[in-house]
């Protein structure tokens, strides 16, 4: 089973502040990667597709990227409403595993 | 507009049965694979089944192979997961989502307790 390891677990910034979630996967999934925002009581709300395509309708602030077999997601300039939980998603072959999450908080 | 609108869930004991129900409208629901997935309390996100748009393949966690069904119904826009033999791990909020991931439904909570 492919692993996505995600990091932080938590991450606390400043409304304006630049930050960086980050998942590397433990095989090859080329560009077959998603990211997820979460709201408490909420359902997840696809952000990223193909890793770094922006999902119709969220905000341009928000961007996807690749390293080799690391992914990230950014926020150039926090807004408050951001604050919510994260994950990765990779959908390149069953099971499809997600990462362990980033609560990102107020710092 | 899309809509997921998932059903069935509740209050069983250990080793019970249920079946969720998630009805869609607004898209061509025949043309999708669909998937089930889960959130027990306060934990991540955990993918559970797969099924094509044609119920050609279905695939599933290890987690719950050989306990729980995906099925659907494409003349009644319905995707399915019959749960058998429960437990007090099945313990969750249950979420059905479209192939793109870009449609889930607002969840049904499962709670699996004596």
């Amino acid at each position: 089973d492919i692993q996505m390891t995600q990091s932080p677990s938590s991450l606390p910034a400043s409304l304006g502040d630049r930050v960086t979630i980050t998942c590397r996967a433990s095989q090859d999934i080329g560009n077959y990667l998603r990211w997820f925002q979460q709201k408490p009581g909420k359902s997840p709300r696809l952000m990223i597709y193909g890793a770094t395509n922006l999902a119709a309708g969220v905000p341009s602030r928000f961007s996807g990227s690749r390293s080799g077999s690391d992914y990230s997601l950014t926020i150039s300039s926090l807004e408050s409403e951001d604050m919510a939980d994260y994950y990765c998603l990779q959908s390149k072959e069953s099971p499809w595993t997600f990462g362990g999450g980033t609560k990102l908080e107020l710092k | 507009e899309v809509q997921l609108v998932e059903s069935g869930g509740g209050l069983v004991k250990p080793g019970s049965s249920l079946k969720l129900s998630c009805v869609a409208s607004g898209f061509t629901f025949s043309s999708y694979g669909m998937h089930w997935i889960r959130q027990a309390p306060k934990k991540g996100l955990e993918w559970i089944a797969l099924i094509y748009y044609d119920s050609s393949n279905k695939y599933y966690a290890d987690s719950v192979k050989g306990r729980f069904t995906i099925s659907r119904d494409n003349s009644k826009n319905t995707l399915y997961l019959e749960m058998n033999s429960l437990r007090s791990e099945d313990t969750a909020m249950y979420y059905c989502a479209n192939g793109y991931w870009d449609y889930w439904g607002q969840g049904v909570m499962v709670t699996v307790s004596s």
